[in-house]
């Protein structure tokens, strides 16, 4: 079964310093996505990123980077020089692709609330 | 930009109705998801469609919930009767099988049942 753990429930940060997100995942299988998703106070669910589990290569996009470790079964995320529109709850979540990529469940963390303060 | 659009995005009624919430996915896209966000649950998948075809509806209270897809432009959510434990707020969100690619949620029904 896919789980997805994010252990930080609430996070603070005074703006501009860099706030990483932490996220571990379980799963049997060798073919899987992960994703972020955000969650501003409006509600709607955002997506970030979508990465395949043949990619570890670490992604950067703007003040957001993305470290994907296997060997941990993690894939943090990091904004660097928060700012106030930052502030939004964060989703990390898991798709198996299953037996012949048959079956694409998403599976949600948690979610971590980030507030970044002025 | 491409959206899914969910109505009505904010609805009261009184325990007993019946509720039905609508989406409209994007099109070209061949799967829905229900997804329900609670405070103690989080977001918990109630129902799950490809090519119009139910694939897993475990998520979902058999009893009251069900949910249908008419057509590829409409996916519809019911609860009957409705019951206060229902208050949540359910998203719809549409995607591509097989491309991995993020999938696309609607802004969500906030529903309250009192």
């Amino acid at each position: 079964a896919q789980k997805v753990t994010q252990a930080q429930t609430e996070i603070s940060v005074v703006e501009k310093e860099d706030v990483t997100l932490d996220c571990v995942y379980e799963t049997r299988d060798t073919t899987y996505y992960l994703f972020w998703y955000k969650q501003p106070p409006s509600g709607e669910l955002v997506f970030l990123i979508r990465r395949n589990s043949f990619d570890e290569q670490n992604e950067i996009s703007g003040r957001y980077s993305w470290n994907f470790q296997k060997s941990t079964s993690s894939f943090n995320f990091t904004i660097t020089a928060s700012q106030v529109v930052d502030s939004a709850v964060y989703f990390c979540a898991l798709s198996e692709a299953g037996i012949s990529g048959g079956y694409q469940k998403v599976t949600f963390g948690t979610g971590t609330k980030l507030q970044v303060i002025p | 930009d491409a959206r899914v659009t969910q109505t009505p995005r904010h609805k009261v009624t009184e325990m007993g109705q019946e509720v039905t919430m609508r989406c409209q996915p994007i099109l070209g896209h061949n799967t829905v998801f229900w997804y329900r966000q609670t405070m103690m649950q989080g977001l918990e998948l109630l129902a799950y469609f490809r090519n119009r075809a139910p694939l897993d509806d475990s998520g979902m209270p058999k009893d009251r919930f069900s949910a249908e897809m008419p057509d590829a432009t409409l996916a519809t959510l019911k609860i009957q009767p409705s019951e206060p434990r229902d208050s949540a707020v359910y998203f719809c969100a549409s995607g591509t099988f097989g491309t991995g690619f993020g999938y696309t949620f609607g802004s969500g029904t906030r529903l309250t049942v009192v």
